[in-house]
């Protein structure tokens, strides 16, 4: 089984100062974990990917997210906020469920940008 | 990076007629695809797995009846929302696994078509 906990339905933040959407994870075995972003009425495009690689992750639009195994977490950060980041931001798992990759999406975490 | 496509866009329709939602995989083969279903201000439900040449993988809840799903070919999946009533009124995307590249667990997704039923 698997899971995943996006631990703020709403992040506000000011243009020009950091960024942090925080995901949880479980899973029974070594998962992959998407960020993906949804503008309004928009589909979701991918931000950046763990497979078992490297760690830190970089993404676009100078987004980039950590895999802490010891936490089970994926926490997404961008330096510095752009109002254009304004949007939906969805954490995933994607792990073996009896002989495929079923994709488990957190709740959603809207980020709001101040100009 | 892969492209989906999913048409139309957008459809409007009356009570009790079905609707045919396409999703495509525009260059590239998928052999598995997923339609989710998507409620304002809500996370992504997903509704089933798509398999190409067999029968679609419904998730609890989800009338197969209702929803039929057709994947007959590497780059087509189907969608058909049959007798639709103002409650199936909602955002459905689809998206699809590249396996021929590599990149065997990253979906992409669909640009989504909203459906709203009078």
């Amino acid at each position: 089984a698997q899971s995943v906990t996006q631990l703020d339905s709403h992040v506000s933040v000011s243009e020009g100062t950091p960024v942090l959407l925080r995901c949880n994870y479980s899973s029974s075995y070594s998962p992959s974990l998407f960020w993906y972003v949804q503008h309004p009425n928009k589909g979701l495009q991918l931000l950046l990917k763990y497979t078992s690689a490297a760690t830190l992750v970089k993404g676009i639009n100078g987004f980039e997210a950590e895999f802490k195994k010891s936490e089970t977490s994926f926490h997404l950060t961008k330096p510095s906020a752009h109002m254009s980041d304004a949007a939906e931001y969805f954490c995933v798992v994607s792990a073996p469920s009896g002989g495929s990759y079923i994709p488990t999406f957190g709740r959603g975490t809207s980020l709001i940008v101040h100009p | 990076g892969a492209v989906v496509s999913q048409h139309p866009s957008r459809v409007i329709c009356k009570s009790g007629t079905s609707v045919k939602i396409e999703c495509r995989s525009l260059d590239f083969q998928a052999t598995t695809m997923f339609w989710y279903r998507q409620f304002p201000k809500q996370s992504l439900m997903l509704m089933a797995t798509s398999n190409e040449g067999s029968k679609a993988t419904y998730e609890q809840g989800v009338e197969k009846d209702k929803f039929l799903i057709n994947h007959a070919s590497l780059t087509l999946s189907t969608l058909t929302v049959t007798s639709a009533h103002p409650e199936d009124s909602s955002f459905y995307i689809c998206s699809a696994r590249d396996y021929g590249q590599g990149i065997f667990y990253e979906q992409f997704f669909g640009p989504g078509t909203r459906l709203t039923v009078l």
